[in-house]
C-alpha cells in the first residue's frame, strides 16, 4: 500500500477555513485518497474521498493535484466540534483493498 | 440506521488468558476490517474478511485470528493474551466502494 505523509499536528481559528495537506507520492493508478477523522475516543468517521477529480460534500473539500501525489482536505468553516486526528489514507476503490492509518495530522479549533 | 455494532465495549483480561470480540456490520456492508489502536497511535490493520474468507493480514501474529459469518458479521480472536495487547479494538465494514463505518470500539484492558 502507498504511505502518506501528514503534519502531526495544526490549528486553525474558529469559523475559518482549515486546510490539511497530504503527500503520498507512491500512489498507484487505481488507488483512491481517503479521509477520515477521530474525535477523542471514538472510532474514525469517514469524510470525504476521490479519485483525481476535486471533490465536495456535506463536510469538506478535496482537492487532488493534477499529478496526484498530493491532496487537501478543506473545512471551509472550522468549528470547535472540528478538533480531531484527520487521517490521509490511500487505497484501492475493492473488497481487497485495506486502508492503512499513520499517526494523522491533529487539528485543534481555537476560539 | 444501525451502523456498525461493536461488543463488548470494554473488557478486562489477565495475561495469557483469550478474548472473542464482537462485531456487527453496517446494513448493506459484507467486508469486515479489523485494527487495534493504542494509546496515542493511529489505528493499525489486523486484517480484512470478505466472503468468510480473510483476504488481507497486516503485521500480527498468529494468535490473532479471525472469522466471518453468512451474515457478515466478525470475531476477532487473541490467543495468549500479554499487557501489550491493551488497546482499543475497532472493527470497520465496507462494500469495497466508498468508505469504511467504523465502530465505537472495544476497550481491551490486560492485567
Amino acid at each position: 500500500d502507498a504511505k502518506t505523509t501528514q503534519p502531526p499536528s495544526m490549528d486553525c481559528a474558529e469559523g475559518r477555513a482549515a486546510n490539511l495537506p497530504c503527500n503520498h507520492s507512491t500512489i498507484s493508478g487505481n488507488e483512491y485518497v481517503y479521509w477520515y477523522r477521530q474525535i477523542h475516543s471514538q472510532g474514525p468517521q469517514y469524510i470525504i474521498h476521490g479519485l483525481k477529480n476535486n471533490e465536495t460534500n456535506e463536510m469538506a473539500s478535496l482537492i487532488i493535484t493534477e499529478d496526484r501525489k498530493s491532496s487537501t482536505l478543506i473545512l471551509p468553516h472550522a468549528t470547535l466540534r472540528d478538533t480531531a486526528v484527520y487521517y490521509c489514507i490511500v487505497r484501492p476503490n475493492t473488497n481487497a483493498g485495506k486502508s492503512t492509518f499513520g499517526d494523522g495530522t491533529t487539528l485543534t479549533v481555537k476560539p | 440506521d444501525a451502523g456498525v455494532t461493536q461488543s463488548p465495549t470494554h473488557l478486562i483480561k489477565t495475561r495469557g488468558q483469550q478474548v472473542t470480540l464482537r462485531c456487527s456490520p453496517k446494513s448493506g456492508h459484507d467486508t469486515v476490517s479489523w485494527y487495534q489502536q493504542a494509546l496515542g497511535q493511529g489505528p493499525q490493520f489486523i486484517f480484512q474478511y470478505y466472503e468468510e474468507e480473510e483476504r488481507q493480514r497486516g503485521n500480527f501474529p498468529d494468535r490473532f485470528s479471525g472469522h466471518q459469518f453468512p451474515n457478515y458479521s466478525s470475531e476477532l480472536n487473541v490467543n495468549a493474551l500479554l499487557l501489550g495487547d491493551s488497546a482499543l479494538y475497532l472493527c470497520a465494514s465496507s462494500t469495497g466502494r466508498g468508505g469504511y463505518t467504523f465502530g465505537s470500539g472495544t476497550r481491551l484492558t490486560v492485567v
